[in-house]
């Protein structure tokens, strides 16, 4: 079973750039999709992008302005770039595994929470 | 946008009975593109059902999905402790590809 683990800062400052990583293993990102979701405290979830295993890319238009996802395949890692943070932004952020349909395997979740 | 619409907010009942828990989207969606997960309270969420009745790998068979069209049902028969969590639907289509129901909390009574 694939594995995944989210990295990065806890705290970012208002108009900062949040960047987060994740990193696979038990399996390769060859193949699959590769995917951001975030849920604030207390809310739902909501789909920022993905990343597939081709190359191509895509996300939610309400977050497409500020988003970007990289991948680093031969490092088994792939990162969330998200611009101009605001309080609105606090949430656990999920990396997830999945075929187009669905999202088969997730990670822990890492808070990050916006804030000065 | 698809909505998906989930009822009720919050079910209670009891261990040994049966949970009905319903999705309702805003417009028809393919069955293959319908999943249900669970969450529990500081974990990420679970996949259970995929394509509307499809079980993930590893779940148990008191899982069970059903529907098609815009109404969709995720049926727990004799719940147990651990089954009490919040549980989610997802639906894969048009822009925004991924879009999740608001999430019905089953608790205990």
């Amino acid at each position: 079973q694939v594995q995944l683990q989210e990295s990065g800062p806890g705290l970012v400052k208002p108009s900062e750039t949040l960047s987060l990583t994740c990193s696979v293993s038990g399996g390769s990102m060859t193949t699959s999709y590769w995917s951001w979701i975030r849920q604030p405290p207390g809310k739902g979830l909501e789909w920022i992008g993905y990343l597939s295993y081709g190359g191509g890319s895509d996300y939610n238009p309400s977050l497409r302005s500020r988003v970007t996802i990289s991948g680093d395949t031969p490092k088994s890692q792939f990162s969330l770039s998200l611009s101009s943070v605001d309080a609105a932004d606090t949430a656990v952020y999920y990396c997830a595994r999945g075929d187009f349909r669905k999202f088969d395997d997730w990670g822990q979740g890492i808070l990050v929470t916006v804030s000065s | 946008e698809i909505v998906l619409t989930q009822s009720p907010g919050t079910l209670s009942l009891s261990p040994g009975e049966r949970a009905t828990l319903s999705c309702r989207a805003s417009q028809s969606i393919s069955r293959a593109y319908l999943a249900w997960y669970q969450q529990k309270p500081g974990q990420a969420p679970r996949l259970l059902i995929y394509g509307a009745s499809s079980r993930a790998p590893g779940i148990s068979d008191k899982f069970s999905g059903s529907g098609s069209g815009t109404d969709f049902t995720l049926t727990i028969s004799r719940l147990e402790p651990e089954d009490f969590a919040v549980y989610y639907c997802q639906q894969y289509g048009s822009s925004p590809q991924y879009t999740f129901g608001q999430g019905t909390k089953l608790e205990i009574k």
